[in-house]
């Protein structure tokens, strides 16, 4: 089945450090690819989304742009904060499933220190 | 803003015990879901659906049952539990349009079989 590979478990900054948090995908036909945020105790949060070849996802100073050559979708912000601290979900959506099953990847922690 | 409520929050259960775990949506949103999370696995889906009635299997069914009984609720049954399903399970909604993919979570359900 499709899946999705965050390469890094934790990653720690400092505050106006960059980010980058690779994320890798394998699926068969067009997915949908998603990044989620999770600040503790709490659910997971929609970031931001992208359904296409080269279509950049953005929300909250957070990027990624799809990659269908390297199937990749990384996450990236320029100057992080110590509030962006949470642990961030790289996510495809099915398109064998008209895109209603979404498949997670490991998460990767963030921790941002001042 | 869209709401998911899950109960109970935190359950102790014994090997063998039989738990369910509850999730209603006020947001008329058709999908629903069921995932657990563990370190290193992150989200792993365990049974969806996408109307009352209806039950998709997801990526780690074993040891689980599902039903969704309206629209509203959707519930998780474990009849045997066992420690290995000690986990945190998300139940999700999401609704069809433009946010396709866009899942909205709970808190979350801490499980813990002894």
């Amino acid at each position: 089945g499709d899946s999705v590979t965050q390469t890094e478990g934790q990653v720690a900054l400092s505050e106006e450090d960059f980010l980058t948090i690779h994320c890798n995908y394998s699926a068969s036909g067009y997915p949908a690819l998603f990044w989620y945020v999770q600040y503790p105790g709490e659910g997971p949060q929609f970031l931001f989304r992208a359904s296409r070849d080269k279509e950049k996802g953005s929300s909250r100073g957070f990027e990624a742009t799809y990659n269908k050559e390297t199937t990749s979708f990384h996450l990236q912000k320029a100057s992080v904060q110590e509030s962006d601290s949470a642990v961030y979900y790289c996510a495809l959506g099915e398109a064998s499933s008209s895109f209603s099953k979404l498949v997670f990847g490991q998460g990767t922690s963030l921790s941002v220190v001042p | 803003e869209a709401a998911v409520t899950q109960s109970p929050r935190n359950k102790v259960t014994v090997t063998g015990g039989n738990v369910t775990l509850s999730c209603r949506q006020t947001n008329s949103h058709n999908y629903m879901y069921w995932y657990r999370q563990d370190t290193g696995h992150g989200l792993r889906l365990i049974h969806y659906s996408y109307g009352a009635g209806n039950l998709q299997i997801g990526d780690v069914p074993d040891g689980y049952k599902a039903t969704r009984t309206t629209q509203e609720d959707f519930f998780l049954l474990l009849e045997l539990a066992s420690p290995s399903q000690t986990s945190l399970y998300f139940c999700a909604s999401r609704g069809l349009g433009a946010n396709t993919g866009q899942l909205y979570f709970g808190e979350g359900s801490k499980l813990t079989v002894l």
